[in-house]
Formats: C-alpha cells, sequence, structure tokens
C-alpha cells in the first residue's frame, strides 16, 4: 500500500511544454525528494525539502523548480521540456533523522 | 567516481540458489540502505541498517562499519526476486542518500 503517490505514471509530451509532476504522502513526513534516473544508472538528486518554504538543489543540476507550499505535496515544474529530460523520476520522503525513506513508483517522461 | 560500490552488476542464478549482493562505501554513514527496484520503476524500502544485521523472512542484510562493507542475502531465491537491488548510504555529512548504480538480479526458474 502506497503511502507516496506520483502522478502521472507515464507520460510522453512535445518540446517546449510545460509539465508539473507531482507527488503527494500521506505520512507527514518533514522530508521530500526528487531523484532522476536513466535506465541502467544510479539515482540523482534533483531537490529535496525539509518542510514547507524550504527547498533546496540537489547534486544533479536540473531545469526544473520545486514547491513546498504544503507538508504532504512537492509538486516538480519543467518550464519548457526538452527531449534531454527524458528520463524516470522519483520522489521520496522521510521523518526527520533517516529513520527510512519511503519511494514513490515514478514517473517515466518522454519528450519528444 | 561513485562513493558506493556495488558488485557484481549483474547476477544470474538458478531458484533456490543463496544469493549474496555486497556493497562497500568510502565515507562515514548514519545509516546504510538496501531497496529494490522492479521493472516499471518503483522503489521498495528493504532494509535501514547502521550495525551488525537485520533479516526479513528470506532477505538479510548486514553491515561491517570497520570494513565499510555491507552485504544483502536472499536465501531459497525464487524468479519474483529478480530486480535490481540498491545499496544507498546517508552521508554524515548531510541526510542525503548517495546511491550504488544497482545490481541486476535474474533469477531463474
Amino acid at each position: 500500500e502506497a503511502d507516496i503517490y506520483q502522478t502521472p505514471r507515464y507520460l510522453v509530451i512535445g518540446t517546449g511544454k510545460k509539465i508539473t509532476l507531482e507527488c503527494s504522502q500521506t505520512m507527514g513526513h518533514d522530508k521530500m525528494y526528487w531523484y532522476q534516473q536513466d535506465p541502467g544508472m544510479e539515482l540523482h538528486l534533483i531537490h529535496y525539502s525539509y518542510g514547507v518554504n524550504s527547498t533546496e538543489k540537489g547534486d544533479l543540476s536540473s531545469e526544473s523548480t520545486v514547491s513546498r507550499i504544503r507538508t504532504e505535496h512537492f509538486p516538480l515544474t519543467l518550464e519548457s521540456a526538452r527531449p534531454s529530460h527524458t528520463s524516470q523520476y522519483l520522489c521520496a520522503s522521510s521523518v526527520a533523522g533517516n529513520y527510512g525513506y519511503t519511494f514513490g513508483s515514478g514517473t517515466r517522461l518522454t519528450v519528444v | 567516481k561513485n562513493e558506493v560500490e556495488q558488485s557484481p552488476q549483474n547476477l544470474t542464478a538458478q531458484e533456490g540458489e543463496f544469493i549474496t549482493i555486497n556493497c562497500s562505501y568510502s565515507v562515514g554513514i548514519s545509516a546504510l540502505h538496501w531497496l529494490q527496484q522492479h521493472p516499471g520503476g518503483g522503489i521498495v524500502s528493504l532494509f535501514m541498517l547502521s550495525s551488525g544485521k537485520k533479516k526479513h523472512g528470506r532477505l538479510i542484510a548486514t553491515i561491517n562499519i570497520q570494513e565499510k562493507h555491507s552485504s544483502l542475502h536472499i536465501t531459497a531465491s525464487h524468479p519474483r526476486d529478480s530486480a535490481v537491488y540498491i545499496c544507498a548510504e546517508s552521508s554524515l555529512r548531510d541526510d542525503k542518500i548517495i546511491f550504488g548504480k544497482g545490481t541486476r538480479l535474474h533469477i531463474l526458474p
């Protein structure tokens, strides 16, 4: 039973379009993360948040932006999609103090 | 250079075999994670450990802090265990996780 939800599961979109990937969790976790994963490769952190109104860029440069207006919601937005953005995007959350992470099912994005 | 190294990268075994996947890390950690990723991409957290050994069903995870090494074992492997197993560390520097590249496991019936 998933406590962290990502939508859409799959998305094919044209170059130049603006898109928002949704991530919501029902566990009241303070920390939330967005990871990008290319096929067969490791996950890379692109954004994270330690709580409401807190957002930080991760280790991998990304042209996306995030917001954290509510604890449970951490959407990721691409203002102008490009084929290089084709990847899988995984959302995760955790409580403070590294007490385990919960991952969403991911959004597989294809930009054509 | 990835701070988290896993071996092997790929592993094919027969159903019933005992499986071991290894993970080495290079910096001080607050916790070591083992994750499972099935085709289709969803990730499930299997274990989080900072010392000793944990067991859940047929899965066992161990960690040796001095040697900076962890292992994931699967007993009586089954085709449904086929997945990518990812080792990850939570660094002492910050709360972020550093992931290994994963081990692709394929169990043949």
